[in-house]
């Protein structure tokens, strides 16, 4: 079946740790997402990508990395720089274009010990 | 930044009842959507709406549009149960192709 797979699900990691949290879809979508959401919150873009190679900062960009070097993962990286990373993660796709749905994985929970 | 805010935030009605929430926005959009989500789950999209339309519906679900007022309205009729999560606007449009989300209604249907 078609759809996006976030990995791991959950996830401690100790402060000062990096952490990669992985994305993929099968949906053959361009353009790909990263939000955090904190609780009772709604979400906030990290960054998002429209084409492989290529990706813009969102609003909350600062103490996070993404790479796109193929069309179906998306994977972001939680630096020490990130403040407060302890969040839930969702990655989205969707098809290239103005309209359209956007298709969510799982999520991914973060925790800083 | 959050394009949207919904209201009310918390919501709670008996099986049965209609339940309605709001969303406000704050500039020109080409769409707005309407998403659930389950505790602990990702989003699931429910409807779209484009800025040319008014009202648009789908099963138990009615979206309406004032584009004037910056606003939209998601009723879902005869609620169930099964209805019970968090539902958020988002809203769409430009060359950036980004979603910006609004801060959700938590809906609880009580048996």
């Amino acid at each position: 079946d078609g759809g996006i797979t976030q990995s791991p699900k959950y996830l401690f990691r100790k402060e000062g740790q990096n952490v990669t949290l992985s994305c993929e879809q099968n949906l053959n979508h361009d353009a790909m997402y990263w939000y955090r959401q904190d609780p009772g919150q709604g979400l906030r873009l990290i960054y998002y990508s429209q084409i492989v190679n290529d990706f813009q900062k969102g609003d909350i960009a600062e103490g996070y990395s993404v790479s796109r070097e193929k069309k179906e993962s998306f994977p972001l990286t939680v630096t020490s720089a990130q403040k407060n990373p302890t969040a839930f993660y969702l990655c989205a796709s969707r098809l290239q274009g103005d309209t359209g749905e956007l298709f969510f994985g799982e999520g991914s929970r973060l925790t800083v010990l | 930044s959050q394009q949207g805010e919904e209201d009310p935030q918390a919501l709670s009605i008996q099986e049965g009842e209609n339940a309605t929430m709001n969303c406000s926005y704050k500039t020109s959009i080409n769409n707005l959507q309407w998403y659930r989500q389950n505790s602990g789950r990702g989003l699931v999209h429910l409807i779209l709406i484009r800025s040319n339309e008014r009202e648009k519906h789908s099963g138990r679900l009615r979206v309406t549009l004032d584009t004037s007022k910056k606003s939209s309205s998601l009723l879902i009729t005869a609620s169930r149960a099964a209805d019970t999560a968090s539902y958020f606007c988002a809203t769409g449009g430009g060359a950036t192709n980004k979603l910006i989300f609004g801060t959700g209604t938590l809906l609880a249907v009580q048996p």
